[in-house]
């Protein structure tokens, strides 16, 4: 039983597009995070969520606690966009962390 | 500001044998947690310390344990080695704990179990 699910598992996309990556969870939570990973292993996050939504450049995040759900958007999609993507949550009970498998986004120029 | 120092970067030990991994965290950091990443398995949450206390662990057998000094700095510790501890050991560093605080991971460590 996955405690974070995300779809897709892969995207690819065209340059430009306007991506969304969705992350559905199944344990109550104290925060959210997303977090991209590149070729090689460095990770680094991109926000931590606890409520609404967040912007950074061309990234938004949103979340909705009732429905357990949060989604990752991409605007104006760029080859170097082109990485990983985990979705992690921070369990309220027992301070667990759990993690997606992730999703493989591909900005073909 | 230095980010978050793992060493080694690179670690190749036999089945069997002990591992220590060390972790510095952001100056000012009190949280350092660890994380296992497999193709298989994806990332797993390993143990959190917070000013020198366990503050939450996953489910990984006893073989793995931690430890984090007065300066915030942690080690990791795998004993009695098996293949399927070959991973990319990731740590990450963070203000607060991680419910409350982003993170901060470092490079990682590759181990490698022959």
């Amino acid at each position: 039983k996955n405690e974070v699910e995300q779809s897709p598992q892969n995207l690819t996309a065209q340059e430009g597009e306007f991506i969304t990556i969705n992350c559905s969870y199944s344990v109550g939570i104290s925060a959210l995070h997303w977090l991209q990973q590149h070729p090689g292993g460095g990770i680094v996050s991109l926000f931590m969520l606890s409520s609404g939504k967040k912007k950074h450049g061309r990234l938004i995040a949103t979340i909705n606690i009732q429905e357990k759900h949060s989604s990752l958007h991409i605007t104006a999609s760029h080859p170097r966009d082109s990485a990983v993507y985990i979705c992690a949550v921070a369990a309220n009970t027992g301070n667990q962390f759990y993690f997606g498998t992730g999703t493989s986004l591909t900005v073909i120029p | 500001k230095a980010g978050v120092t793992q060493t080694p970067r690179y670690l190749i030990k036999t089945r069997g044998q002990q591992v220590t991994l060390s972790c510095s965290p952001i100056s000012g950091h009190r949280s350092v947690s660890w994380y296992q990443q497999t193709p298989g398995q994806g990332l797993q949450f390993l143990f959190e310390y917070f000013s020198e206390t366990q503050r939450n662990k996953g489910n990984f057998p006893g073989r793995f344990s931690g430890r984090q000094f007065s300066n915030s700095r942690s080690e990791m510790n795998v004993s009695t080695l098996e293949l399927g501890d070959s991973a990319l050991y990731l740590c990450a560093s963070s203000f607060g704990t991680g419910d409350n605080s982003p993170l901060h991971f470092g490079n990682g460590t590759r181990l490698t179990v022959t």
